[in-house]
């Protein structure tokens, strides 16, 4: 099955600053990399995804970066504002229809 | 409905009882997926849905837990003889279609303690 690795588990960063997380995947199959928001007690949120036909997608602050042949996939966040903070988790399918996810990041946004 | 809806949404039960989760996903959404989230920790798959057949089952911990779907819509996650190692938050997801390229809506999750 699909083994996704996600770095870093914590993150801080000043307000004003961009934010990287980066995460790998094994299986070759997928194609379809989500990244999803979890602000605390609530559910996680679909934020932005990406499918493997294009390199970058990008949506006001927040970009996701597809390198298929290493396998690795980016969120970057710039001009990073408190509400930001959140745990944000990356996925991918593999050859399965269910997502498998990366163990989160804990992302928190100094003011 | 307009959203993926999930209850109860605090449960506390006895070790040793059972326990019935239920989902109610986002109509028209054929797809539907079961996870469980320790605290603090990621996301475990546990069974996913497309219509009322369940293909995948591999994620479910033990023979203890259990899922049915009926008439393509709500879900029932069952948990028999429950033990405290089964305290988590249980979320539910649908998506349009099960497949690649569909991202999950999820519901606030099921919060079970195990006392």
């Amino acid at each position: 099955g699909e083994n996704v690795e996600q770095h870093p588990s914590t993150l801080s960063v000043q307000e004003g600053d961009s934010a990287v997380i980066k995460c790998t995947y094994s299986d070759s199959a997928s194609n379809y990399f989500p990244w999803y928001k979890q602000e605390l007690g609530k559910r996680p949120q679909l934020i932005i995804d990406i499918r493997s036909n294009v390199g970058e997608k990008k949506d006001q602050r927040i970009a996701v970066t597809l390198n298929k042949t290493a396998k690795h996939f980016s969120l970057h966040i710039t001009e990073t504002q408190p509400e930001d903070s959140a745990v944000y988790f990356c996925a991918a399918p593999g050859g399965s229809y269910q997502l498998t996810f990366g163990k989160g990041t804990k992302l928190s946004v100094i003011p | 409905g307009a959203g993926v809806s999930q209850s109860p949404s605090n449960k506390v039960t006895e070790k040793g009882k059972d326990v019935e989760l239920r989902c109610d996903p986002i109509s028209g959404h054929t797809a539907l997926y079961w996870y469980r989230q320790s605290l603090g920790q990621g996301l475990e798959f546990l069974i996913y849905f497309q219509g009322n057949s369940a293909p995948d089952k591999s994620g479910l911990p033990s023979d203890r837990f259990s899922a049915e779907r009926t008439g393509g819509s709500v879900s029932t996650l069952t948990i028999q003889r429950t033990q405290q190692e089964d305290s988590a938050v249980y979320l539910c997801a649908s998506s349009p279609t099960s497949g690649q390229g569909y991202g999950y809506t999820f519901g606030s999750g099921t919060r079970l303690t195990v006392v």
